[in-house]
């Protein structure tokens, strides 16, 4: 069963500076991996998601995979109060049945004004 | 733009009630999920379907049962609740996307047993 960690399990950053997420997983066969977010009372919501090694930048969102080190990690540049949220990071296998994720416990961002 | 409705937002029972979760997608997707989250777990996935009459059993299946109705329709049933299953339940869904596949979430439903 795929296992996937983030750290830190909170992360406090004042506005304006860059915001740093991490996730590893266990499964070199995985996939694609999410970058979900989730604000309080509400459902998870994509946000980016890679599938080749190397990385990807989205508008203020850049996220790193490294497969050989079972790594990704997600950087806000100019962190807004509004990023403050749980940020959940999500796995996928190759050939997985019907789609499924596989989430970690999440990072909870606070932007500080 | 990508719709899941979840009903009832909040439900109180008690231990041993009989409680059903509520799903609908107007996405047009095949694939639907039930997950519950807890602090420290992230999101568990308890039964998914790839489209109606159809059931796969996901990570913590235990004393939950699901049925799909319909390709919108997903319903989650907790026969004999326990206070256990106090949590916060998701559906979504889901199609395939080209390289992955992005799951749409409903905004939850808050299950207390008591």
């Amino acid at each position: 069963q795929e296992k996937v960690q983030q750290s830190p399990e909170s992360l406090i950053v004042p506005e304006g500076a860059m915001s740093s997420l991490n996730c590893t997983f266990s499964n070199s066969a995985s996939q694609s991996i999410w970058w979900y977010q989730q604000h309080p009372g509400k459902g998870p919501e994509a946000l980016i998601s890679i599938f080749s090694n190397g990385n990807k930048k989205e508008g203020r969102l850049t996220v790193y995979l490294n497969r050989a080190s079972l790594h990704v990690s997600l950087h806000i540049r100019d962190s807004q109060p509004s990023d403050s949220a749980v940020y959940l990071c999500a796995v996928s296998h190759r050939g997985s049945a019907l789609g499924r994720l596989h989430f970690g416990a999440g990072t909870q961002l606070i932007v500080i004004p | 733009e990508a719709a899941v409705t979840q009903s009832p937002r909040n439900k109180v029972t008690v231990t041993g009630g009989n409680v059903t979760l509520s799903c609908r997608q107007t996405n047009s997707h095949n694939y639907m999920y039930w997950y519950r989250q807890d602090t420290g777990h992230g999101l568990r996935l308890i039964h998914y379907s790839y489209g109606a009459g159809n059931l796969q059993i996901g990570d913590v299946p235990d004393g939950y049962k699901a049925t799909r109705t319909t390709q919108e329709d997903f319903f989650l049933l907790l026969e004999l609740a326990s206070p256990s299953q106090t949590s916060l339940y998701f559906c979504a869904s889901s199609d395939w996307g080209g390289s992955s596949y992005e799951q749409y979430f409903g905004p939850g439903t808050r299950l207390t047993v008591l």
